[in-house]
């Protein structure tokens, strides 16, 4: 049971906008939405989470949708060193999936 | 400050041998965790300690991986008789905030096993 669904790749062109998104059809009402982001050859790092609203942070924003079953990540500007797989995670759940690899193209 | 680290960063083991990986996470965090990564896989939860106690070991795959962090800080990840389904990247994560949440946590550059 995949508690969220992501593609598996996208392409952006540098300097502009990237939208990622996550499908969590089976969300509760308490669970919050975390995005977690993958350099090559680094571990995972925290890039934004939220609940309800949308929400803004320096790296991301977070959309979320109003009945909540899905959320898309928004780099407003994509630079080289955004490539990187990125993951949604679901509520309490610990499993990062296998995310979506993001190729900036210069 | 200083992140997380883990050595060795990459550890060539044989078959049947055991080995041992060790994780300083940054200093006050009160959760650590740990996780294994497959080659083109995400992060797949193994472990989970609050302080020195380990509160969740169900991601573990089998009884011979043995997880501990006797004095609440620096934790060990032991895997017995290494066999080829276990070389993988370990990463450990810790975080200030209590509780298994994927939430706020600072990953390690991970330790890459690899088992001849």
């Amino acid at each position: 049971d995949a508690k969220t669904t992501q593609p598996n790749s996208m392409e952006s062109n540098e300097e502009e906008p990237v939208h990622l998104p996550c499908n969590h059809s089976t969300i509760s009402g308490t669970d919050y939405i975390h995005w977690y982001r993958q350099l090559p050859s680094q571990g995972p790092e925290y890039v934004i989470h939220g609940l309800t609203s949308n929400v803004n942070n320096r790296m991301a924003s977070l959309a979320i949708a109003e009945d909540r079953k899905s959320s898309t990540l928004i780099l407003h500007r994509a630079t080289l060193r955004d490539a990187a797989v990125y993951y949604c995670i679901r509520g309490n759940d610990m499993r990062f999936g296998a995310g979506t690899r993001l190729t900036v193209k210069p | 400050g200083a992140g997380v680290s883990q050595s060795p960063r990459y550890k060539v083991a044989k078959r049947g041998q055991d080995v041992a990986l060790r994780c300083d996470p940054i200093s006050g965090h009160v959760s650590l965790f740990w996780y294994q990564q497959a080659l083109g896989q995400g992060p797949e939860f193994l472990t989970y300690f609050q302080n020195e106690a380990q509160l969740d070991k169900s991601g573990l795959p089998s009884d011979r991986f043995f997880a501990e962090r006797p004095e609440g800080s620096v934790s060990t990840l032991k895997i017995q008789r290494t066999q080829q389904e276990d070389s993988a990247v370990y990463l450990c994560a810790s975080s200030p905030i209590t509780g298994l949440l994927p939430y706020e946590q600072y990953f390690g550059p991970g330790t890459r096993l690899t088992v001849t």
